[in-house]
């Protein structure tokens, strides 16, 4: 596609419910990143895909968090047992080639937990 | 411990004046430094960028200085125009480290 596409754009749930959030970055670029901001802050690192593999995992915040990119593609970013502290936009960006300092985010996903 | 740091929330300008955002860094390993730009209900948009082996990039009304005494670099928008409000992040990375670590932006308002 044109740009890095991210459904939902907003997501409502209920505390302890599962939550799976979708990222279709640029045809092409092999690197992907999720990202997550939390109001009023900047946007934190979560995690990093090279192709299929997680090569970086780091920025997790526990084991609730998991993602996946089966096919080098499309992401998807799980969440289970979600928490009220977990409400914050989950951006998604991808860039050509890993390492590259320049990122193309998507619009995000707006999760609240209630 | 916050790397990167915009101390200041929010900037208001007039139209065809200057407008001069700052960002502070803690971190010596960082030495790349990009500027994003993000409208409400949007992600974040790439504007510049500048490697720590200059001390300037320019890119037309867009110009990025870096003081890596000082570990402090600004962003000059000139003429400031009313489509430039938004949120400006600084961001960081460090040698091969393709993380980018954020400020928390200051949201400038550019009034006609």
């Amino acid at each position: 596609g044109a740009g890095v596409s991210q459904t939902p754009s907003n997501k409502v749930t209920e505390k302890g419910k599962y939550v799976e959030l979708r990222c279709d970055p640029i045809s092409g670029h092999t690197a992907l990143y999720w990202y997550r901001q939390s109001l009023g802050q900047g946007p934190e690192f979560l995690i990093y895909f090279q192709g299929t593999g997680a090569a970086d995992d780091s920025g997790l915040p526990n084991d609730r968090f998991f993602a996946v990119r089966p096919e080098g593609s499309v992401s998807t970013l799980k969440i289970q047992r979600t928490e009220r502290g977990d409400s914050a936009v989950y951006l998604c960006a991808s860039s050509l080639m890993a390492g590259a300092n320049v990122l193309t985010f998507g619009a995000g996903s707006r999760l609240t937990v209630l | 411990d916050q790397q990167v740091k915009q101390n200041s929330p929010s900037l208001s300008v007039q139209e065809g004046r200057i407008s001069i955002l700052n960002c502070d860094y803690t971190n010596s390993m960082f030495d790349y430094f990009l500027w994003y730009k993000k409208y409400p209900a949007e992600g974040p948009t790439f504007l510049i960028s500048i490697s720590s082996i200059k001390d300037k990039n320019e890119d037309g009304r867009f110009t990025v200085f870096l003081n890596k005494s000082a570990k402090h670099l600004s962003l000059h928008i000139v003429p400031s125009q009313p489509g430039d409000s938004a949120v400006y992040f600084c961001a960081a990375s460090g040698g091969s480290n393709y993380k980018l670590t954020f400020g928390k932006g200051t949201l400038l308002t550019v009034n006609p």
